[in-house]
């Protein structure tokens, strides 16, 4: 069974521009969560998505979108990036919003370099 | 505000020997605990988990203590493998698995 495979695995954009990122969750997986990874601040949630509806929101600005497909595919955005947006960005999946945190599956992830 | 708090950035310890990392919290809603562990270009795995109705869970070598007077839960790994080296991330979750709350995580190093 593959696992959550995310795209592109690096990316280096210039201030100002904006990026997509994409995940594709395990087959059978409804829930999507994106993570943002810095050394300073470490892993914090960004949102989470089901049924192509955002479930739960962390406290970033509304640069930082999602959404999800018909398929749980997701994509994330973030316009008008910012030096402090450079990070390694984490998408997991897991069944459904009832499967606990420990049936939680982290792709690799996207290394954004932001200059 | 970090409500989740890891505050050694790394520990080093000889194979075979304990490894003790630690965590602290903030929010006493926080009501269920989870260790991360993350292997440099993956993402994180879940390790071993623990409710706030125990003190304790174990899981082979591995193990989580839970003080929730003090706010405290460690994880200790014995015996220690070369393997075990990782970055560990403590996460805590309250309720209907909300969003995950993270620390900034521990380099671990097992030296053979």
């Amino acid at each position: 069974k593959a696992g959550v495979t995310q795209t592109p695995r690096y990316l280096i954009k210039t201030r100002g521009q904006q990026v997509t990122l994409s995940c594709s969750p395990i087959s059978g997986h409804r829930s999507v969560s994106w993570y943002q990874q810095t050394p300073g601040q470490g892993l914090q949630f960004l949102f989470e998505y089901f049924s192509e509806t955002q479930r739960n929101k962390g406290n970033f600005p509304g640069r930082f979108s999602g959404r999800q497909f018909s398929n749980s595919r997701s994509e994330m955005n973030v316009s008008t990036l910012e030096l402090g947006d450079s990070a390694l960005y984490l998408c997991a999946s897991r069944r459904d919003l009832g499967a606990t945190n420990e049936k939680l599956f982290f792709g690799s992830g996207t290394q954004l370099s932001v200059l | 505000d970090q409500q989740v708090k890891q505050n050694s950035p790394s520990l080093s310890v000889q194979e075979g020997r304990i490894s003790i990392l630690n965590c602290d919290y903030t929010n006493s809603m926080f009501d269920y605990f989870l260790w991360y562990k993350k292997y440099p270009a993956e993402g994180p795995t879940f390790l071993i988990s623990i409710s706030s109705i125990k003190d304790k869970n174990e899981d082979g070598r591995f193990t989580v203590f839970l003080n929730k007077s003090a706010k405290h839960l460690s994880l200790h790994i014995v015996p220690s493998q070369p393997g075990d080296s990782a970055v560990y991330f403590c996460a805590a979750d309250r309720g209907s698995n909300y969003k995950l709350t993270f620390g900034k995580g521990t380099l671990l190093t097992v030296n053979p």
